[in-house]
């Protein structure tokens, strides 16, 4: 049973599009967290939301916007996609509000032509 | 804000040798030091993690230690085998919120 799930696992479009990724835990975790990993593997946290209220958002454009229906969902609309949002994203939970282990999802490759 | 160093970028062991990886921080308010592993196309997963209150912390061939007057935190991997091949990221707690910032990765490379 997968504990972090998110969709679509692959996302080809072009630029300009608007594109969401969803993501579900069935950890019953109270934060959960949006990262980007680019082309060298760097992995750089976006968002962070616990129980569905935003708590980090670290230098994000405004073109992408996280939304938290219930402290088990977290998803990701991106507007107006550019060259350079292409990379793997990668959802994550964790419990509580004291850092300690995240659980990621399988990650969603968006490539923008 | 909170840095994080980690080197070496790429390694290269033999099957049954050790590996070091070594992380440096800057923020010396930083209390959680986790490893994690992540194969070729497969999501990050945790290996190993440290609190500022341990130096030290074992689970069988992985091990982890941590500096905090030096600000650095290494991962040791004894008696290396080609599943250990993957990239290995550390991080630590900082940012206006505590979150994880993590380090740019080592590729390791175990040869048979």
């Amino acid at each position: 049973d997968t504990a972090v799930s998110q969709t679509p696992k692959y996302l080809v479009t072009q630029m300009g599009n608007d594109k969401s990724i969803k993501c579900e835990q069935n950890l019953g975790h109270d934060t959960m967290y949006w990262y980007k990993q680019d082309s060298k593997k760097f992995l750089k946290i976006m968002f962070s939301y616990n129980n569905k209220e935003l708590i980090i958002n670290e230098t994000v454009p405004n073109r992408f916007s996280p939304k938290s229906p219930d402290k088990a969902h977290l998803n990701l609309h991106i507007n107006s996609l550019e060259l350079g949002d292409s990379a793997v994203y990668f959802c994550a939970s964790s419990q509580g509000s004291v850092v300690g282990e995240q659980f990621f999802g399988p990650g969603t490759r968006l490539t923008v032509l | 804000g909170e840095n994080v160093e980690q080197h070496p970028s790429t390694l290269s062991v033999q099957e049954g040798d050790s590996a070091v990886i070594k992380c440096t921080y800057s923020d010396s308010a930083s209390n959680y030091f986790p490893w994690y592993k992540q194969e070729l196309g497969k999501r990050p997963q945790l290996i190993i993690d440290i609190r500022s209150n341990v130096g030290e912390k074992k689970d069988q061939r992985i091990a982890v230690t941590l500096n905090k007057t030096a600000k650095h935190f290494s991962l040791h991997i004894t008696e290396t085998q080609p599943e250990d091949s993957a990239v290995y990221f550390c991080a630590a707690t900082g940012g206006s919120q505590g979150n994880l910032i993590f380090g740019k990765g080592t590729k390791l490379s175990v040869k048979p």
